[in-house]
């Protein structure tokens, strides 16, 4: 089945250590790629996105991810992660669903816990 | 700006009893979704619409649930009569939308806080 996979269900680093998050996904063709995050109490917001051109992507907060397509893979990163990135990240693929509607598929979610 | 509005944003109900759950989106946003969160998983497409018109349902459980956005601003979505394994968040989000086409591929969604539906 068609599908978005988000390899860690859990990730707990210390401050300034380095994150990656993993996301692969199963659809062919043209996607267009996001990742959302849900701060503890908030809703969920855009971190960053993908349509076209520099597969190196940069977003809010220091987060930049990697768009590899001959790997299906959509990995967020950050350098140096601060107590205040403690929330859970989502990786979500745009794509066309037919009738003219795209459908936002979302994965399961990692939980980034961060420790001072 | 305003963002999209919810409400409840909690509501505990038996089996069997119905629920609605009301949506404002952001003003000037043409499309909405209504989408399931299960505890442990990500949020699910159930409905969306662009205006007033329905774009896609293919993933709502018709027998139980209804949503509508008759005037192409709020929305309700509606659960007759629920079952223990509705229990989950729904979300609603809106997007800007692209003239004249159902949905763009690069709208950005933008997301309401949800309500927390426990069924008993």
């Amino acid at each position: 089945a068609q599908s978005v996979s988000q390899h860690n269900h859990h990730v707990i680093l210390s401050e300034a250590a380095s994150l990656e998050l993993g996301c692969n996904y199963s659809y062919g063709g043209t996607v267009n790629l996001f990742w959302y995050v849900q701060y503890p109490g908030q809703h969920l917001q855009l971190l960053l996105k993908y349509f076209s051109g520099d597969p190196l992507v940069k977003g809010i907060k220091g987060f930049e991810a990697e768009f590899i397509k001959s790997k299906f893979s959509f990995n967020l990163r950050k350098p140096s992660v601060q107590w205040s990135d403690t929330a859970e990240y989502f990786c979500a693929v745009n794509r066309y669903s037919g009738a003219g509607s795209y459908q936002l598929t979302f994965g399961k979610g990692t939980k980034l816990s961060v420790i001072p | 700006e305003a963002g999209v509005a919810q409400s409840p944003r909690y509501k505990i109900i038996e089996k069997r009893q119905s629920v609605a759950f009301w949506c404002n989106p952001i003003s000037g946003h043409a499309t909405l979704y209504w989408y399931q969160q299960i505890l442990g998983q990500g949020p699910k497409l159930l409905i969306q619409f662009q205006n007033n018109g329905v774009v896609d349902d293919s993933q709502l459980p018709k027998d139980r649930f209804s949503a509508e956005r008759l005037k192409g601003v709020d929305s309700t979505l509606k659960i007759q009569p629920a079952k223990l394994e509705d229990s989950a968040v729904y979300l609603c989000a809106s997007s800007l939308g692209a003239p004249g086409l159902a949905v763009s591929s690069t709208d950005t969604q933008y997301f309401g806080p949800g309500t927390r539906l426990t069924v008993l």
